[in-house]
């Protein structure tokens, strides 16, 4: 069975730019999370999305963050205009089980981002 | 959601067991204590989790104090695959999110 996969693995773009993350998650899970690194800090999350639907986006930073999950399927984080600061590493999870505190959140390898 | 505190890094020798300590003082009654770690350069991945009893698992053992205000994770026989950032995690009930700490950053010698 195929795992979360995320593209690109890494992307370098200048102050300004336009740059669009995704993410596969496993086939048939239904929760997609984001999550992000920036340089020193820890792993923060972004957003939730159940199915197509976002459960929890009290981790966006700003509106230049648009995440999306048409069908249900794959998902895009989208950062429009990118800054300096949004340079780190961009993970995305996914799991099959709602709620109960208990289902196992299988993460992708990430998106490396630099902004320059 | 509640806080856990963990020490910043251990050290282990290959083939001895480890013992990873969590302090969760402020823990509800209705939070998961999962643990979840990350090799370098990979994402996180989950590790193990628990309520009230001790379990055990292929990868890892877990046991919970009586009161639940600590735990420990316990790697049988660290091999030099196991180096990576553990971390201690609470979940409520409702799932969702990962609140991530600084976890403990585990190093083993061959």
């Amino acid at each position: 069975e195929a795992g979360v996969t995320q593209f690109p693995s890494h992307s370098v773009i200048e102050k300004g730019q336009t740059v669009t993350l995704r993410c596969d998650p496993i086939s048939g899970h239904d929760n997609l999370y984001w999550y992000r690194r920036v340089m020193g800090k820890e792993i923060k999350f972004l957003l939730h999305f159940v199915k197509e639907s976002k459960q929890d986006e009290s981790g966006m930073p700003n509106n230049r963050f648009l995440a999306e999950r048409t069908g249900g399927t794959y998902s895009t984080l989208k950062v429009q205009p990118a800054e300096l600061e949004d340079s780190g590493v961009y993970f995305c999870a996914s799991s099959q089980l709602q709620g109960f505190g208990i289902d196992e959140q299988f993460f992708g390898p990430g998106t490396r981002l630099t902004v320059l | 959601d509640a806080k856990t505190t963990q020490p910043n890094s251990m050290e282990s020798n290959e083939e001895e067991p480890v013992h990873l300590p969590c302090n969760h003082s402020t823990i509800s009654g209705t939070d998961y204590i999962h643990w979840y770690r990350q090799l370098p350069s990979q994402g996180p991945e989950y590790v193990i989790h628990g309520l009230t009893s001790n379990v055990n698992n292929r990868m890892a053992s877990l046991a919970i104090a009586e009161d639940r205000k600590s735990s420990t994770l316990i790697l049988h026989r660290a091999t030099l695959r196991d180096a990576a950032v553990y971390y201690c995690i609470l979940r409520d009930g409702r799932g969702g999110k990962l609140i991530f700490g600084q976890g403990t950053t585990l190093q083993v010698k061959p």
